[in-house]
């Protein structure tokens, strides 16, 4: 079976632009969680979808957003970027919701710079 | 608000030896934990977790982890390393929320 696959796997942008991240849920997985992990920060929930659905959402600002499609992959965007959101953001997929009790896997997550 | 602290940002140990890796948490309520490891270059993979019952659980790659109630706290340990153990941990809780992640404890074990 597949693991959870994320493109690209590493980015480099400039201040000011946008960049679309995508993730691929194990087959039959339908709830999409993402978190950004920093140096600083450590690893932060950004939010989590399941049907389509956003479910939960961190304390994030407006400019990172994420949508899910029908066939469980996800998207998140983030606009107009600032150097600190270089980050590695990662992709966690489960069967349910509910993330307290049903085991995530981790995707091998998107590395990106912003210059 | 729950919270998670690991106390030690680093633990080195030499192969063989056994490890304890630190992990207290805050929370008001019932609370599920997790362990997760990290290679380099890598997403995270569960150790172990608890939710419920026993408060020694029992992991993947010899680790298992005690779940004390009044000390909040949730210590990994694994009594003889190896060189491939060496990675980046992170404990987590969950109160029926998404996951609150520690800082992480990077254990290199050494030859």
């Amino acid at each position: 079976k597949a693991g959870v696959t994320q493109t690209p796997r590493y980015l480099i942008k400039t201040r000011g632009q946008q960049v679309t991240l995508s993730c691929s849920p194990i087959s039959g997985h339908r709830s999409v969680s993402w978190y950004q992990q920093t140096p600083g920060q450590g690893l932060q929930f950004l939010f989590e979808y399941f049907s389509e659905t956003q479910r939960n959402k961190g304390n994030f600002p407006g400019r990172f957003s994420g949508r899910q499609f029908s066939n469980s992959r996800s998207e998140m965007n983030v606009s107009t970027l600032e150097l600190g959101d270089s980050a590695l953001y990662l992709c966690a997929s489960s069967l349910a919701s509910g993330i307290n009790t049903d085991t995530q896997y981790f995707g091998p997550g998107t590395r990106l710079t912003v210059l | 608000a729950q919270s998670v602290t690991q106390l030690d940002s680093q633990v080195p140990v030499f192969e063989e030896a056994p490890v304890e890796l630190r992990c207290n948490y805050s929370s008001s309520v019932s609370v599920y934990l997790f362990w997760y490891v990290q290679y380099p270059n890598q997403g995270l993979q569960l150790l172990l977790k608890y939710l419920s019952g026993s408060t020694l659980v029992k992991g993947i790659n010899g680790f298992e982890a005690e779940f004390n109630k009044s000390q909040t706290s949730f210590h990994l340990r694994k009594p003889s390393v190896h060189i491939s153990d060496t990675a980046e941990y992170f404990c987590a809780v969950s109160e029926n929320t998404p996951l609150v992640f520690g800082k992480g404890t990077r254990l290199s074990v050494i030859a």
